[in-house]
């Protein structure tokens, strides 16, 4: 069954149209990230959640927003999306607490294309 | 800043090969250092892990990575490949202690052929 689950998969928008992607998960974990991937490189952290805790990563475009209504949802918005915006966007959770509990379980992506 | 270094982006290699991917990071202190895989169409796994203890880690799926803290390296490797581990591998690095977030290598793009 899945656990982080993202909706949609795929993603098209245009240029400059504000689109949200969509990030949930059933395991009940305190936190929760958003990843950028472009193609051939790592993915890059935007920023994560820890409970209702915010945290930006610096180097995070102001075009890129996030809420997280309930532990269960995460919301990644973009404002005005740029070409340069077009990768796979990767939602993360993880428990939050000590103790062989670093590890952070993925969803599988959503897709987005900026035409 | 952690940063992770994967080298020889791209590896081909034939089932029963042996397959070796470095990993090497930046970050002096206490780290927690993981092996991602990603196959093709599919969501990033965890391999393994290594937080304390025996430095030699057990994976799934034969899979296996040492951590060598003098070399500041964690090498994943497996004795005999199939074409089933034809995937992405992804090296990444926390440190607990500190604003714990992951740190991921550039991957490894390894094509097994039959």
């Amino acid at each position: 069954d899945a656990m982080v689950i993202q909706n949609p998969r795929y993603q098209v928008t245009q240029f400059g149209k504000p689109v949200t992607l969509s990030c949930s998960q059933t395991l009940n974990h305190n936190v929760m990230y958003w990843y950028q991937q472009k193609s051939s490189q790592a993915p890059k952290l935007l920023f994560h959640y820890y409970d209702k805790d915010f945290n930006n990563e610096a180097d995070t475009p102001d075009n890129f927003q996030s809420r997280r209504p309930n532990t269960s949802f995460c919301f990644l918005d973009i404002r005005s999306p740029g070409l340069g915006d077009a990768a796979m966007y990767l939602c993360a959770t993880r428990v939050g607490g000590a103790d062989d509990t670093d590890t952070q379980y993925f969803g599988p992506g959503t897709r987005l294309t900026v035409l | 800043a952690q940063s992770v270094s994967q080298h020889n982006h791209h590896v081909i290699l034939s089932e029963a090969a042996s397959l070796e991917l470095g990993c090497n990071y930046s970050y002096g202190g206490t780290v927690n250092l993981f092996w991602y895989v990603q196959y093709p169409g599919q969501h990033l796994q965890l391999l393994l892990k290594y937080f304390s203890g025996d430095p030699l880690v057990k994976g799934i799926k034969g899979f296996e990575a040492e951590f060598i803290k003098s070399k500041f390296s964690f090498n994943l490797r497996k004795p005999s490949v199939q074409w089933s581990d034809t995937a992405e591998y992804f090296c990444a690095v926390n440190n607990p202690y500190g604003n714990n977030r992951l740190a991921f290598g550039k991957g490894n793009q390894v094509v097994v052929i039959p």
